[in-house]
């Protein structure tokens, strides 16, 4: 079965940092892209950071260049999202999904992130 | 590229047939998703390539369109169908539409 499962959200004071994992489980990992796509409350889906099969490609929103890294550690099965002077305007559930044909086939469940001071 | 979901909210009964509109701002050619949502759940893949019914989605579902105008339309509106419903272009990094919501009229 096909798993995704995020971690590391919480509250964090505006300028913090946290860093997100996604552990997946149930398919081959390296032979896809991966995603990670933000959701405030109540509002719509926002894609944030992409990464390629081989860690080598990564694109990001402009909200969070510069800002937000995503990485990939093939061994552990885990997806990164490195977040740094996070802003109050990024607080919501993040959410990890699998690229197939560049649409996001299975989606995590998603792990709250609230940056408030 | 930006997306343009119509209408914002969809009131609807049981039985009947929807259709949500998506825009692109600029050619997409077919790179369109169709996801659902539902309060507290991860998105769903519906479709895929403008058309594509992802395995297990019930055939009520059915996507069109290329270019710059994509439609998704749910026929016979099934209780578990209200829901939200998001477009997303894959042609050039991944933008989403701002949903429409099928409310019960």
């Amino acid at each position: 079965e096909v798993q995704l499962v995020e971690s590391g959200g919480g509250l964090v004071q505006p300028g913090g940092s946290l860093r997100l994992s996604c552990a997946v489980s149930g398919f081959t990992f390296t032979n896809y892209w991966m995603i990670w796509v933000r959701q405030a409350p109540g509002m719509g889906l926002v894609w944030v950071s992409a990464i390629n099969t081989e860690g080598t490609r990564t694109n990001y929103a402009d909200s969070v260049k510069g800002r937000f890294t995503i990485s990939r550690e093939d061994g552990k099965n885990t997806l990164y999202l490195q977040m740094t002077s996070l802003r109050v305007d990024d607080t919501g559930v993040y959410y990890c999904a699998r690229l197939s044909g560049a649409a996001a086939d299975r989606w995590g469940q998603g792990t709250l992130v609230t940056v408030s001071s | 590229i930006q997306m343009t979901q119509s209408p914002s909210t969809l009131s609807a009964s049981v039985g009947d047939r929807v259709t949500i509109t998506c825009r692109a701002s600029q050619s997409i050619s077919n790179w369109l998703a169709w996801y659902q949502q539902k309060p507290g759940q991860a998105p769903k893949l519906l479709i895929s390539k403008a058309s594509s019914l992802e395995t297990g989605v019930p055939s009520r579902f059915s996507g069109s369109g290329s270019g710059t105008e994509f439609t998704l339309t749910i026929n016979s509106l099934q209780p578990e169908d209200f829901a939200t419903y998001y477009c997303q272009q894959y042609n050039t990094d991944w933008t989403f539409g701002q949903g429409t919501k099928v409310e019960i009229k």
